[in-house]
């Protein structure tokens, strides 16, 4: 168990919806980082809060969205969604930025149907 | 961040050890190398990291070579929920954590 929890762990939902997806850090860690995993791609990264705070963005589309809390934990909201956002999406955490272990949520498998 | 070479496949025979290895000709001085596993969809697991020093820790050994090009984790005794796709990645001091890129990985198959 790496103390990051993530729900929900599936969400099924049609073409031009929108869902949330929230995530819980582990006790103490101040950063937040989302990965988006499709089938025929690796780990990708969406984006990263420390603090409430937006610290760095990856790959990140323009229908998606961030926001972490002030009790520190993290929701990813995604828009007008398209098939190709069926994917495995992973939340992390660590206790700051830079270089520090990443420890990973179980993830939320997103269909579009 | 410096690339890192992995080969795409392992295997392994329980209960033997599993080297597997990572190249990463372009590091930096400063730059640290960090391995994960990730067992079948799963979330990738934390296993250890290391700057120049060789690391142990209750799962795995990290072998850094001398000039820091190469190294090898290493699974005393592999069993078979070690199955996985393991990812070598190198990352800077001030590198955000979040830029470093999984890669494709090894995928470590241990056989009966």
């Amino acid at each position: 168990d790496s103390g990051v929890t993530q729900t929900p762990k599936h969400l099924i939902t049609a073409t031009g919806q929108r869902v949330t997806l929230r995530c819980s850090p582990r006790s103490g860690d101040l950063s937040v980082y989302w990965y988006q995993q499709s089938l025929d791609q690796g780990l990708q990264f969406l984006i990263q809060y420390y603090n409430g705070e937006e610290r760095a963005k990856g790959n990140i589309l323009e229908r998606f969205s961030a926001q972490q809390f002030p009790d520190l934990h993290s929701e990813l909201n995604l828009s007008s969604l398209e098939l190709g956002d069926s994917a495995l999406y992973f939340c992390a955490s660590s206790e700051g930025v830079g270089n520090q272990p990443q420890h990973f949520g179980d993830g939320t498998r997103l269909s579009i149907l | 961040d410096a690339k890192t070479t992995q080969p795409p496949s392992m295997d392994c025979a329980e209960g033997r050890a599993a080297n597997l290895p990572c190249n990463h000709s372009t590091i930096s001085e400063n730059e640290y190398v960090y391995w994960y596993r990730q067992i079948h969809s799963q979330g990738p697991q934390y296993i250890i990291h290391g700057l120049k020093n060789n690391e142990t820790n209750e799962m795995a050994s990290l072998i850094i070579t001398e000039d820091r090009k190469s190294s090898t984790l290493i699974l005393p005794h592999a069993t078979l929920r070690d199955t996985a796709v393991y990812y070598c990645i190198v990352r800077g001091l001030n590198t955000n954590a979040g830029k470093s890129t999984f890669g494709d990985g090894t995928t470590l198959t241990v056989k009966p």
